[in-house]
């Protein structure tokens, strides 16, 4: 199986820059993915990675490091609207299908 | 929004009953997942179609089943409902099955409520 493990919850002050981490566990690793999700609302696609290092996509960054099972959500410029759940999804190839598996998620407030 | 439809929005019934879920995948994605969120389990992998058939298989109880239609529409399909299933039913749908670089967009979900 896998483990995926995220912070429950997370407070960050507008403005300012938070990291919320993501660890795995998993023999047959095949990209990690994150998602953001606004409350009652559907998850949407922030970033993919599959090889080491960092994915830069405007004020949200993602870095992953197969060796350690371990990847970060980098959010800079913090703002009021990206107080929402982050969930970080692993893809193993022993898996059928492209079926992703979630972690618990990460719930972010932001604070004025 | 993502492009994929999921009615109804909303749904209200008592424990024992038969629920359908419907998802329409966005324009020119062979592929949709089932997924279930409930509060205390995050979001949890159902099943995978891909163009009509069965491609993947997570943590779905035996009361349930899925199935993808030539119009590549899904249906999820509850029975026997149980307090413990009230939770959000998203679908999602992503161009291909291969584990390449394959985002999953997700529809806007099902609130079940079993009373």
């Amino acid at each position: 199986g896998q483990n995926i493990d995220q912070p429950t919850e997370m407070t960050a002050t507008e403005g300012a820059i938070v990291q919320i981490n993501c660890t795995y566990q998993t023999s047959g690793f095949n990209g990690l993915f994150w998602y953001q999700q606004h409350a009652g609302e559907a998850p949407t696609f922030l970033s993919y990675n599959v090889l080491d290092g960092l994915e830069e996509k405007g004020r949200f960054s993602s870095f992953l490091s197969r060796s350690k099972g371990y990847s970060y959500l980098l959010l800079k410029e913090l703002q009021m609207k990206d107080s929402a759940s982050y969930l970080c999804a692993v893809r193993d190839r022993r898996n059928a299908g492209n079926m992703l598996t979630f972690g618990g998620g990460t719930r972010l407030m932001v604070k004025p | 929004d993502s492009g994929v439809t999921q009615t109804p929005k909303h749904l209200i019934t008592a424990t024992g009953q038969r629920v359908t879920l419907r998802c329409s995948p966005r324009s020119g994605d062979l592929s949709v997942y089932w997924y279930q969120q409930s509060l205390d389990q995050g979001l949890q992998f159902l099943i995978q179609y891909y163009n009509g058939e069965e491609r993947a298989k997570g943590n779905i109880l035996e009361r349930f089943s899925a199935q993808q239609f030539p119009d590549l529409h899904s249906e999820l399909n509850l029975s026997s409902l149980e307090l413990g299933d009230s939770a959000l039913y998203f679908c999602a749908s992503s161009l291909d099955e291969r584990p390449s670089y394959n985002e999953q967009f997700f529809g806007p979900g099902t609130r079940l409520t079993v009373l």
